[in-house]
């Protein structure tokens, strides 16, 4: 089945202790990008990355790194994370090239920070 | 500066009846606009994808149109049912040559009641 898979659902954290969000796809999708999700905000785009070895900026990237040493992979780092982080986190993937590609989300990763 | 604005905010209706949701934007380059349906904690799946030449398109119960003169698109549902009861939100996409970019709206909450 093709599907973005995100790891873990739900995360509890606290301040300025590093963590690792997974995303992993299986469709061999050359683009991926993480999102965050805030009430009244809509989805916001943190890092997006064209394929492996190439990750650019999103809207809102301060407080994030990301990596993409694999086409499949595509980790959402925080070193230091803050309450401000606390978010609703996505992670999408799709094709490059065409007019029209369609993306694939995963499930989500809700993470508090205390 | 890019925008995506979606009405109303949120939308009760009862189950079987009709309902439309309203999207205007002001993206340049445009490629093209989504649909994407939301159910509270999961990722989006999109409804429905159309292109600057499509006015119209339709997902089962789900019909999307778009004026690209007047940069306007809405969503009708047709006989609801509780399961479309969900954020639903209108993403328009950049031209791949500026990396593909989704412009998220902030969404519609639809509650369908029995």
């Amino acid at each position: 089945e093709a599907q973005v898979t995100q790891n873990p659902r739900y995360l509890i954290t606290v301040t300025g202790k590093k963590l690792t969000v997974t995303c992993s796809q299986n469709m061999n999708h050359e683009y991926m990008s993480w999102y965050r999700q805030d009430p009244g905000l809509g989805l916001r785009q943190i890092y997006y990355s064209m394929n492996v070895e190439v990750t650019d900026k999103g809207d809102v990237p301060e407080g994030y790194k990301v990596s993409r040493k694999e086409k499949r992979n595509f980790p959402l780092i925080l070193e230091s994370p803050s309450p401000n982080q606390t978010s609703l986190y996505f992670c999408a993937s799709s094709p490059l090239g065409g007019v029209v590609t369609e993306a694939f989300f995963g499930q989500g990763t809700r993470l508090t920070v205390v | 500066k890019n925008q995506v604005e979606q009405s109303p905010q949120s939308l009760i209706i009862l189950e079987g009846k009709n309902c439309t949701l309203q999207c205007n934007y002001t993206v340049s380059p445009f490629s093209n606009l989504r649909w994407y349906k939301q159910d509270t904690g999961r990722g989006p799946v999109s409804l429905t994808i159309m292109t600057f030449s499509e006015n119209t398109k339709s997902n089962g119960r789900y019909t999307a149109t778009l004026d690209a003169d007047t940069k306007q698109s809405s969503l009708h549902i047709t006989a609801s049912q509780l399961s479309d009861s969900a954020s639903y939100i209108c993403v328009v996409s950049l031209l791949y040559n500026q990396g593909g970019k989704l412009i998220f709206g902030q969404g519609t909450e639809l509650s369908v009641k029995p």
